[in-house]
């Protein structure tokens, strides 16, 4: 079983402050993607990075694919209420397959006014 | 397009009654996937449907957890003789199909299943 670490499990901060959340494993993957949920819906796609080394922008959000591609960072400028949810990554194997897609436990984001 | 359904949203249910949980997933999505989410536990794989090939129930906790893909569109999961560890949010996602790199999960809002 391929495991991703996401980190911090809980982050609380306040309206303005910048976060970075983690997604780490001992695995390589062929691609990773980014989730967030709010509460009562389900999980939601932000971003997909095949590449190592990958960077890729969503307004105040920046996505980073590590180089060796078992690791990749969420950075968020200027959080703000909005952004306020479960963020989930998802590491993929090339082939498909169920089991080619691994979820985190998430990282609980709560931004304060 | 509608987005992947389910229903109900939410179910509360007496140990030891079965359950069915429905899901409609995007049209002309092949894959098809249920996930459990527990407080703490992210998101548990159950079982996964695509196209007409067997589906892969590696994820299924127990015999009392089955589920059924109708003409490669809707899907129930089927719980049996509830016990309240079962309670969870149950999430069905659809995609394009297999090539996961390029194929992102499309969820639904999930059923949250309250066994008392």
């Amino acid at each position: 079983t391929q495991l991703l670490e996401q980190s911090p499990q809980f982050l609380s901060i306040q309206e303005g402050e910048n976060l970075t959340v983690y997604c780490n494993s001992s695995s390589v993957f062929s691609s990773l993607q980014w989730y967030r949920q709010e509460p009562g819906e389900g999980p939601v796609l932000l971003v997909t990075v095949v590449t190592g080394g990958e960077v890729k922008k969503l307004k105040r959000l920046t996505f980073q694919f590590g180089d060796a591609r078992k690791d990749s960072s969420l950075h968020i400028t200027a959080a703000q209420p909005g952004d306020t949810g479960l963020y989930l990554c998802a590491g993929g194997r090339s082939g498909g397959g169920a089991d080619g897609l691994t979820f985190g436990k998430g990282t609980h984001l709560i931004i304060q006014p | 397009g509608a987005g992947v359904s389910q229903s109900p949203s939410n179910k509360v249910t007496e140990k030891g009654k079965d359950v069915e949980l429905r899901c409609d997933p995007i049209s002309g999505h092949t894959a098809l996937y249920w996930y459990r989410q527990s407080l703490g536990q992210g998101l548990e794989f159950l079982i996964y449907f695509q196209g007409n090939s067997a589906p892969d129930k590696s994820g299924l906790p127990s015999d009392r957890f089955s589920a059924e893909r109708t003409g490669g569109s809707v899907s129930t999961l089927t719980i049996q003789r509830t016990q309240q560890e079962d309670s969870a949010v149950y999430l069905c996602a659809s995609s394009r199909g297999p090539g996961r790199a390029n194929s992102p999960l499309h969820f639904g809002n999930g059923t949250r299943l309250t066994v008392t």
